[in-house]
């Protein structure tokens, strides 16, 4: 069946820039992840969402990172203002439930460059 | 602060060769997750343990959990080019897949 699906699979814009990145998770999948990859830097979590629930923005490095999940399914992640340091690949996650031991699928990512 | 630490941090070896890396903690984990991502992909999940001391086999991979679940290590057997990529390993804890804690990851290189 369908993986997780990400776009655009690149985006460069220039510093000051709006971008939205989007994905879209496996049917059924009911929580869904963002992460940040920089190099060296490893998986930086940065948004969960479960269901209906509230979403664990905990991992959001600025008020200029924001997220949202419409209808239970697609996903965008917004970030505003863009600087350099916001370069990276943006990977999205999606899995069953995630307190049932359920492993995330990710997608092939976004990976951003800021000039 | 980084919780899982893994080993090397590169490695280049020639096709055939066999070869370990690491995933260690201070921390107990209630399961571990071994990735494997290649340039211009995600992490494709590889195996779960779950168990202290579980061996896992995936072909000409190896996957060990420590007896304490602290730890634990991948071993591939005569490498090929294919298994090139950055692997990553995860932890979680309480059998919460939620929050995992993630390795830095090492990156293989296969040579022929």
């Amino acid at each position: 069946g369908a993986g997780v699906s990400q776009s655009p699979s690149n985006k460069v814009t220039e510093k000051g820039k709006d971008v939205e990145l989007r994905c879209d998770p496996i049917s059924g999948h009911t929580a869904l992840y963002w992460y940040r990859q920089s190099l060296g830097q490893g998986l930086e979590f940065l948004i969960y969402f479960q269901g209906n629930s509230a979403p664990d923005k905990s991992g959001l490095p600025s008020d200029r990172f924001s997220a949202e999940r419409t209808g239970g399914s697609v996903s965008t992640l917004t970030i505003q203002r863009t600087q350099q340091e916001d370069s990276a690949v943006y990977l999205c996650a999606s899995s069953l439930d995630p307190l049932a031991n359920q492993p995330q699928h990710f997608g092939d990512g976004t990976r951003l460059s800021i000039l | 602060t980084q919780l899982l630490e893994q080993s090397p941090q590169f490695l280049s070896i020639q096709e055939g060769e066999n070869l370990t890396v690491y995933c260690n903690s201070s921390s107990v984990f209630s399961s571990l997750q071994w990735y494997r991502q290649e340039p211009g992909e995600g992490p494709v999940l590889l195996v779960t343990v779950v168990t202290g001391g579980e061996v896992k086999k995936l072909k000409r991979l190896t996957f060990q959990f420590g007896d304490a679940r602290k730890d634990s290590s991948l071993h591939i057997t005569a490498a090929q080019t294919g298994d090139t990529g950055l692997y990553l390993c995860a932890g979680a804890f309480d059998g919460n897949n939620r929050k995992l804690i993630w390795g830095l990851g090492t990156s293989l290189a296969v040579n022929p």
